[in-house]
């Protein structure tokens, strides 16, 4: 099925521990982001990428990387997990910037750093 | 800062009944409002969406109304049913707001 997939679902990590959440989507959409979601934060904006090559900082960037090598790939990186990244990890794509009608949300990432 | 505004943090309604979310935004060149529903475990998507040439759009028992002077839109939901139980995000251009947990009592 055409979607955003995500991986994993489910991850521990100790903290100082690094890893990758994986995002790819099947759209063909130029636009992709990472949102975290948090109990009475709601959606915020980590990352977010206009197309291959190009990326740019969203609203709380800080302890993530980014990369667009490919227009199906966006994945996220936590360099040095903290406890404050405890949080569940959503990918989204559009087939552009302003089509923001348009998310697709993957299933999302819950991750615990203990 | 927060874009847009969401209230309330949490509903309560009887089966049959009207649940109402309101949403406020500070940004006028903003030019799309969606509604996004979020079922637990599952990420959003999309309900119904606006633009602001219109100040309301019905979709079954969905409903959005847009006051373009006031920077608020709001999300109706009329014959409330057990279903509807989820979270409420509304947005615009990429911000979301902080969302409802809509319960509705059968």
């Amino acid at each position: 099925n055409a979607g955003v997939t995500q991986t994993p679902k489910f991850q521990v990590l100790k903290t100082g521990q690094s890893m990758t959440l994986q995002c790819a989507q099947d759209m063909n959409h130029e636009y992709m982001s990472w949102y975290r979601q948090d109990p009475g934060m709601g959606l915020r904006l980590i990352h977010y990428s206009v197309g291959a090559g190009i990326t740019d900082q969203g609203e709380v960037p800080n302890g993530y990387n980014v990369s667009r090598s490919t227009t199906e790939d966006f994945p996220l990186r936590l360099l040095s997990a903290a406890p404050s990244q405890t949080s569940v990890y959503f990918c989204a794509s559009s087939y552009s910037e302003t089509a923001f009608f348009d998310i697709t949300f993957g299933s999302g990432t819950r991750l615990t750093v203990v | 800062q927060q874009q847009v505004k969401q209230s309330p943090q949490s509903l309560i309604v009887q089966k049959g009944g009207i649940s109402i979310i309101n949403c406020a935004y500070e940004n006028t060149a903003f030019d799309y409002f969606p509604w996004y529903q979020q079922f637990p475990g599952k990420g959003p998507a999309l309900l119904i969406a606006i633009r602001p040439d219109v100040s309301e759009k019905k979709e079954g028992r969905f409903t959005i109304s847009f006051n373009k002077s006031a920077k608020q839109f709001s999300l109706h939901i009329m014959d409330s049913q057990p279903g509807d139980s989820a979270t409420y995000f509304c947005a615009a251009r990429g911000s979301f707001g902080t969302g409802t947990r809509l319960k509705v009592l059968a």
